[in-house]
């Protein structure tokens, strides 16, 4: 079945670590995104890319970094400057200018 | 700046009863549309979208949803609820130039169902 696959479930960060977020589409989709939610509120963007090779800042962008080798997968570092990263991150993807967002089942982030 | 705002934080229903959940965007045109339901811990599955032509439109689960020019809404409705569709539910704009992109999304309801 096509979908997106997030990895792992649950992650846990220390304190000056950077951690990465696995997201892998196997829709073809071109376009991917990363959104933050936390408790009581709506998601967030983080980065979003349209392509290959090219990603573009979100709403929330500091502290965060992406990157976009290859088509399937759009992976989300979150860096020892997000001083707060406790929250549920979900990726998403779409054909560029036309269907809705699918979206993972997402992970959640929390700090030890 | 473009805006979806959900007024109800929280809805409680009983089982068998109605439910209409409220959507109100800020957009400078008529955007495209969406609804989206999440389960705890889960991604967002989506419901219903809004794109042009009939402004009622009908989505997956018995759900569905009308889209008022006038009143800049786009409330999602279910005429009988299932304990099952407790659950958190988001609205969601995009501007009509890119559809399915740069989603904007409303701070969701959290849907409650008593037996």
């Amino acid at each position: 079945d096509g979908g997106i696959t997030q990895s792992p479930k649950y992650l846990f960060r220390k304190e000056g670590q950077n951690v990465t977020l696995s997201c892998e589409q196997n829709l073809n989709h071109d376009a991917m995104y990363w959104y933050r939610q936390d408790p009581g509120q709506g998601l967030r963007l983080i980065y979003y890319s349209q392509i290959v090779n090219d990603f573009q800042k979100g709403d929330i962008a500091e502290g965060y970094s992406v990157s976009r080798e290859k088509k399937e997968s759009f992976p989300l570092t979150v860096t020892s400057a997000q001083k707060n990263p406790t929250a549920f991150y979900l990726c998403a993807s779409n054909p560029r200018g036309g269907e809705p967002q699918h979206f993972g089942d997402g992970t959640r982030l929390s700090i030890l | 700046a473009q805006s979806v705002t959900q007024p109800d934080i929280h809805i409680t229903v009983s089982e068998g009863a109605s439910l209409e959940l409220r959507c109100n965007y800020s957009y400078g045109a008529t955007p495209y549309l969406f609804w989206y339901v999440q389960s705890p811990g889960q991604g967002l599955q989506l419901l219903l979208k809004y794109f042009s032509g009939d402004t009622l439109v009908q989505g997956i689960k018995g759900f569905e949803a009308e889209f008022k020019r006038s009143q800049s809404s786009f409330n999602l409705r279910k005429p009988s609820v299932h304990w099952s569709d407790a659950a958190e539910y988001f609205c969601a704009g995009a501007n009509n130039n890119n559809a399915g992109n740069m989603l904007t999304f409303g701070g969701g309801t959290r849907l409650m169902v008593k037996p």
